[in-house]
């Protein structure tokens, strides 16, 4: 069973860089048609989706972040990571990395979570 | 604001069955695909449904999902007191290109 777990600086300043990794275990990042995203919580709010790297090596972002993020894969140490630039306090949240199915039919279906780590943007 | 829309909070009795609903529009539930998940208190969320109404292994068939047009709705039957969590629908916006959730619902169950 593949497991997900986030790492990486729990303070960030305003206006530097956030950045994360997500180490996947019980199984190979560049193995298999999959989904490997990004999904962010704020304090007592809801699911914000970041933005996925895909099988193939695409990206994709959502919209909204796009002009501040990057999201990539070493396949090396299998993990892929999430970098967001310019941060300010509306980044403060919890970050979880998510991975599809094979038996899922969209991008929209997070099968395996991490446990999410707590990122706080504050000088 | 979310393009799905979510009741804030729905509550029920231990036994009883609730449902949760997900209102959206053509540009996302009625022609995506629908998953809902569950998040305890504390902890990261767990996919409950998948593709408007299938189960992952390990899920009670307790839990149910259906898609009608542009609305979805989990249901639980048999409630339990560990059931009590939030719960999130998601589906892919077509006129956003982005995979959206919606506000979330807090069940209760009394």
């Amino acid at each position: 069973q593949v497991q997900l777990q986030e790492s990486g600086p729990g303070l960030v300043k305003p206006s530097q860089t956030l950045s994360l990794t997500c180490t996947v275990s019980g199984g190979s990042i560049n193995s298999g048609d999959y989904y490997w995203s990004w999904i962010r919580q704020p304090p007592g709010k809801g699911l914000e989706w970041i933005g996925y790297t895909s099988y193939s090596g695409s990206t994709y972002y959502n919209p909204s972040l796009k002009s501040r993020l990057t999201i990539s894969e070493d396949t090396s140490k299998n993990l892929f990571s999430l970098s967001l630039r310019s941060v300010t306090a509306a980044d403060t949240a919890v970050y979880y990395c998510a991975r599809d199915s094979r038996y899922c039919s969209s991008t929209s279906c997070f099968y395996y979570w991490g446990q999410g780590t707590l990122v706080t943007v504050s000088s | 604001q979310s393009v799905l829309t979510q009741p804030p909070s729905v509550s029920a009795a231990p036994g009883q069955k609730v449902t949760i609903s997900c209102s959206g529009s053509t540009s996302n539930i009625e022609y995506n695909f629908v998953s809902w998940y569950q998040q305890l208190p504390g902890t990261a969320p767990q996919i409950l449904i998948y593709d408007n109404d299938q189960r992952p292994s390990g899920i009670p068939d307790r839990f149910s999902g259906s898609k009608s047009g542009t609305s979805a709705t989990l249901a639980i039957t048999g409630l339990q007191t560990g059931d009590e969590a939030d719960y999130y629908c998601a589906t892919w916006d077509s006129d956003l290109s982005v995979n959206v959730f919606g506000g979330g619902t807090k069940l209760t169950v009394l």
